[in-house]
């Protein structure tokens, strides 16, 4: 059921600057992980994607760093916009087919400042 | 990208009464959908995975007779709340995964949630 008083972490920042979202993954089989942004009321919107292959991968204003050492994950926006503030997830899973579950993180609140 | 829709978008429900939530791939065909249930302030917690022409798997802790789960084809899954109870009361999502005819295949799409209400 519902967590009384649970809050998500918030991000803060000025509109133009970077953000920088964390995430610390738990499954060390993990292969394939997937940033999400979700705006209040609505479901989950892909952003990028990154497989264990690699440790960076860059998409338009967003850039997706993994580090399997330490089972860690970042998402960085730059030049944030207004339109950026939502709930930003990562999620991972084994294996890249779309049949395969995801787990997700708890999420951090973006909320960008004019 | 892949459009997945689900209906209805929000309910409103007595205490008692069962609520039928459709999702459906509108542009590709969905070999496996999953159903997810999100608390305020919470993350998406999977309830279960449902394989179209078969039984689906819960994950712990989710009742099955409670929660049924019909994927009778590759574009619509459904999602039953039986007797439903205030506690039940959250933001449900449906997702799809499987082959598209265009862009990634290893993904999945979400739909945009229905929000019920158990009075």
């Amino acid at each position: 059921g519902e967590s009384v008083g649970l809050h998500l972490p918030t991000l803060s920042v000025q509109e133009g600057d970077n953000s920088i979202i964390n995430c610390a993954y738990s499954n060390s089989a993990s292969d394939y992980f997937i940033w999400y942004k979700q705006e209040s009321g609505k479901g989950p919107q892909f952003i990028i994607d990154i497989r264990s292959n690699m440790d960076k991968r860059q998409g338009q204003r967003v850039t997706v760093l993994l580090n399997k050492t330490v089972k860690h994950l970042s998402l960085q926006i730059a030049a944030t916009q207004p339109g950026d503030s939502a709930v930003y997830f990562c999620a991972e899973k084994v294996g890249t087919g779309g049949g395969n579950k995801l787990t997700f993180g708890t999420g951090t609140q973006l909320k960008v400042e004019l | 990208g892949a459009v997945v829709s689900q209906h209805p978008s929000w309910v409103i429900c007595k205490s008692g009464t069962s609520v039928k939530i459709e999702c459906r791939s509108l542009d590709f065909q969905a070999t496996t959908m999953f159903w997810y249930r999100q608390f305020p302030k919470q993350s998406l917690m999977l309830m279960a995975t449902s394989n179209e022409g078969s039984k689906a798997t819960y994950e712990q802790g989710v009742e099955k007779d409670k929660f049924l789960i019909n994927h009778a084809s590759l574009t619509l899954s459904t999602l039953t709340v039986t007797s439903a109870h205030p506690e039940d009361s959250s933001f449900y999502i449906c997702s799809a995964g499987g082959v598209l005819k265009r862009e990634r295949v290893n993904t999945q799409y979400f739909g945009p949630g229905t929000r019920l209400t158990v009075l």
